[in-house]
């Protein structure tokens, strides 16, 4: 079975400065792809990175980033320059690729962002 | 702009009553989800389905049914409310097309069972 661990059920950050949401995975199968979503207030789930298993590289869009290390089941979130409506529930999530079409979810951490 | 869209933003129920969830997506998606969500434990799969009239078992699914009549409509069913059933449910679609694609959710619905 997929397991997601994310250790920080919550997190501060100052306003314009970095900050790295862990999330580590086991999985015994070597295709997968690694998630992150945002969850504001309002609820909804929004989509803000991927990473496949056999990409080499970094995955980034604008000021996220992911820190894959294979090695270590390791998929952090890095955000640069924290802005005030960074502040949400940030959930990793990972998909298996001969187990279906579903997600399978960490616990999420809240992170607020500091004025 | 692509919408998954479920029927009720809060909900308050009785113990014992049979409640209906509504989700309804406009792309056109072959797979549809429905997941709760409680503060520690992230979203749990309940259930999905890959096609109409078609329904797998997720995480949990005791307490629970599904029903997918038509492509865009997937109802979550609580046969007899619980209070362990107070929770979020959040309700998800993608296409079949790939590894990579990603869940579009809906708002959330948000059941409180008395």
């Amino acid at each position: 079975a997929q397991k997601i661990t994310q250790t920080q059920p919550g997190m501060f950050v100052q306003e314009k400065e970095a900050v790295t949401l862990d999330c580590t995975y086991d999985t015994s199968d070597q295709s997968y792809g690694l998630f992150w979503y945002k969850q504001p207030s309002s609820g909804e789930m929004i989509f803000l990175i991927y990473q496949g298993s056999y990409d080499e590289q970094n995955a980034t869009e604008g000021r996220y980033s992911l820190n894959f290390q294979k090695a270590r089941k390791s998929a952090n979130l890095v955000i640069s320059a924290s802005q005030l409506g960074d502040s949400a529930m940030y959930f990793c999530a990972m998909r298996v690729n001969n187990a279906g079409n579903m997600l399978t979810f960490g616990g999420g951490t809240r992170l607020m962002v500091k004025p | 702009d692509v919408k998954v869209t479920q029927s009720s933003r809060y909900l308050v129920k009785r113990t014992g009553e049979k409640v209906f969830l509504e989700c309804v997506q406009d792309m056109d998606h072959e797979n549809m989800f429905w997941y709760r969500q409680d503060p520690g434990l992230g979203l749990r799969l309940i259930y999905f389905s890959y096609d109409v009239k078609m329904k797998e078992k997720g995480d949990i699914p005791e307490g629970y049914s599904v029903s997918r009549e038509k492509k865009e409509r997937f109802s979550l069913i609580l046969e007899s409310a619980s209070t362990n059933q107070t929770s979020m449910y959040l309700c998800a679609s993608s296409s079949m097309t790939g590894p990579n694609e990603k869940l579009f959710f809906g708002s959330g619905t948000q059941l409180s069972v008395l």
